[in-house]
């Protein structure tokens, strides 16, 4: 098992241009997330989703959006990519779905975005 | 919502002394709290976890200690080793999908 994927490891863009940050999970996972990690800052919850077909804003949502384009895949796009959105983003995985247990996460091995 | 607090952010111990890590809560429906290790350039792992219904766990040389009144945690690091070295998060779950994570602790042991 690869565990959780994600796509590219690193990326330049300019102000205003737009990217899909790409994950899988081959763990059967229910859930997924994708968090944003800067200095001084921890782990900040951009958005997830608790089974295929839905999902729910996070922490700091704005400037994103995501799909859950089917339970192993969950993709995070920024469409005009913007200075403050320079960070390392990270995709997590956990088994469990809606409802009131909590399963540990499983990280993906984090792209390093720079936004010039 | 949650708010989760984090201290000391860096931490310099000798090899072979004990660090303790204390993270506070703020929302009293938190029930799981988990404990990541993140090493430079990698992703964060679990190392240990506590739920509400438990006041200690404890794994070889990490421990955690929960205070549900008092709204606070700590990891507990004995006879640490360099390869302690790393940078550390404390989180808070309310419920099964939101993790809110602290500001981490930068722990380096000293050979």
């Amino acid at each position: 098992n690869a565990g959780v994927t994600q796509t590219p490891k690193f990326q330049v863009l300019k102000t205003g241009q737009s990217m899909t940050l790409q994950c899988a999970q081959d763990m059967n996972h229910n859930s997924m997330y994708w968090y944003r990690q800067d200095p001084g800052m921890g782990l900040r919850l951009i958005y997830y989703s608790a089974s295929e077909g839905t999902t729910d804003k996070g922490e700091v949502p704005n400037g994103y959006n995501v799909s859950r384009l089917n339970k192993r895949e969950f993709s995070l796009r920024l469409e005009s990519a913007a200075p403050s959105q320079t960070s390392v983003y990270f995709c997590a995985s956990s088994v469990r779905g809606r409802g009131p247990t909590n399963e540990k996460l499983f990280f993906g091995s984090g792209t390093q975005l720079s936004v010039l | 919502g949650e708010n989760v607090e984090q201290h000391p952010s860096t931490l310099s111990v000798q090899e072979g002394d004990s660090a303790v890590i204390k993270c506070t809560y703020s929302d009293s429906a938190s029930n799981y709290f988990p404990w990541y290790k993140q090493e430079l350039g990698k992703r964060p792992q679990l190392i240990i976890d506590i739920r509400s219904n438990v006041g200690e766990k404890k794994d070889q040389r990490i421990a955690v200690t929960l205070n549900k009144t008092a709204k606070h945690f700590s990891l507990h690091i004995t006879e640490t080793q360099p390869e302690d070295s790393a940078v550390y998060f404390c989180a808070a779950s309310p419920t099964g999908n939101q993790f809110y994570f602290g500001t981490g602790t930068s722990l380096t042991v000293i050979p």
